[in-house]
């Protein structure tokens, strides 16, 4: 069955640095997403991506944040400077036409010291 | 926006059945989810409702919407230890069909 899989499924960086986490999403697959979960909290929405453009983003997605799709199967989300309270888990979500369901990533787990 | 809520705690007896509950703030919802999620793993896509059924059946999982009161349930038959895990309930958020808000998730621990 096709899957959502994303890279590295944990990733440590010092504060300031940049980051990019990697995902490949489902292949006819054509919507988009990132979401985070800090431990203990919701998981919330970033950022969903169609047609090479975003199509929405949260209050959460600064100009620290952008998304990228540079080739058919990849689809990146980087920080520019990290900071500790982006230490989370960050899952990459596709869906397909029909858009009601969204197929979810193991997630990465990013941590900020 | 979309708010989600719903119990942190779950405990059953292994082959009773499992009750989640969830409430939901926004009417516009046109569909409604259930993720689960396995220790170290992802979220997996469940199950999900249109707004206009009032129950589904898959198998061992029931989905009752109650419109009105803005309240989702799921209902698990003969909870198995392999059960285990967090189960969101999740919504599309006002604005935008492709973002969903999803509640805190309730840890459902199945006893032997």
């Amino acid at each position: 069955e096709p899957e959502v899989t994303q890279t590295p499924s944990h990733q440590v960086t010092q504060m300031g640095q940049e980051v990019i986490l990697r995902c490949v999403p489902i292949s006819n697959h054509l919507y988009f997403y990132w979401y985070r979960q800090i431990l203990g909290q919701k998981v919330e929405f970033l950022v969903s991506f169609y047609n090479n453009e975003i199509s929405e983003k949260s209050e959460i997605f600064d100009d620290q944040f952008s998304v990228e799709r540079p080739d058919g199967s990849n689809f990146t989300l980087k920080i520019r400077s990290t900071k500790l309270e982006d230490s989370a888990m960050y899952f990459c979500a596709s869906s397909g036409q029909g858009v009601y369901e969204q197929y979810f990533g193991p997630g990465t787990r990013l941590t900020v010291t | 926006g979309e708010d989600v809520e719903q119990s942190l705690f779950l405990s059953v007896r292994e082959g009773d059945s499992s009750v989640i509950n969830c409430t939901y703030t926004d009417s516009s919802s046109t569909y409604l989810y259930w993720y689960k999620q396995e220790p170290g793993a992802g979220l997996q896509l469940l199950t999900y409702i249109f707004s206009n059924m009032d129950m589904k059946q898959d198998q061992r999982l029931t989905v009752l919407l109650n419109k009105k009161d803005k309240h989702l349930s799921l209902r698990i038959a003969d909870t198995q230890t392999g059960d285990s895990a967090i189960y969101f309930c999740a919504a599309p958020g006002r604005g935008g069909y492709q973002k969903v808000t999803f509640g805190i998730g309730t840890k459902l621990q199945v006893i032997p």
